[in-house]
């Protein structure tokens, strides 16, 4: 059961360039979600989504796109990276329900030259 | 707006030991709490979710209570052992299971 799975594990972009940080969960859960850790800032949500066609923006959702075009699979896109998205972005999945917990996957670590 | 704060940011206890981590949470009608621990340079392992209906929540060594009208929850971790050095951190939702709202978390070391 592979869980979360999120790539790349590390990448390094210039200022302006754009990027897909790819999302893949196989657990059929329905609600998807993108986070990014800061030092001291803790986890902040960018974007989620409750099923194949839903998404809605989270507290820092700037500068950040996404689409859910499939149960499985939430990529956020980078449109023109700036060095204030410097950070450890994690994706998550989970059911509804609020009765089992949140799933993360092991994280991109980005940085913008 | 819920905020969530843990303290303290950092602790270390000897092998063995008993400890307590906090929690608090500015808005009590929350949906769950969940603890998660976070090896350095690793994705949030969940340990303990524990449902605004419920009090507390086991799970071997380690025991999550939630006080919902006081804003607070605590995680007891028995017999502590240096596998048990991380980074813990709190997590409320206050709709199903979506939208958590993070602490900074409290990093534990747990010294041989």
């Amino acid at each position: 059961n592979a869980g979360v799975t999120q790539t790349p594990k590390f990448q390094v972009l210039k200022t302006g360039q754009s990027m897909t940080l790819q999302c893949a969960q196989d657990m059929n859960h329905e609600y998807m979600s993108w986070y990014r850790q800061d030092p001291g800032m803790g986890l902040r949500l960018i974007h989620y989504s409750v099923g194949a066609g839903i998404t809605d923006q989270g507290e820092v959702p700037n500068g950040y796109n996404v689409s859910r075009s499939t149960t499985e699979d939430f990529p956020l896109r980078l449109l023109s990276a700036a060095p204030s998205q410097t950070s450890v972005y994690f994706c998550a999945s989970s059911y509804r329900t609020g009765t089992q917990p949140q799933h993360f996957g092991d994280g991109t670590r980005l940085s913008i030259l | 707006k819920q905020e969530v704060t843990q303290i303290p940011a950092a602790l270390s206890v000897p092998e063995g030991e008993n400890l307590v981590l906090n929690c608090s949470f500015t808005d009590s009608a929350i949906y769950n709490l969940q603890w998660f621990r976070q090896d350095p340079g690793k994705g949030l392992t969940s340990l303990l979710l524990i449902q605004s209906s419920q009090r507390e929540q086991t799970s071997g060594r380690l025991n999550a209570s939630l006080d919902k009208s006081s804003g607070r929850s605590t995680l007891y971790i028995a017999a502590s052992q240096p596998g048990d050095s991380a980074t813990y951190l709190c997590a409320v939702s206050n709709f199903g299971n979506e939208k958590l709202t993070f602490g900074t978390g409290t990093r534990l070391t747990i010294i041989p």
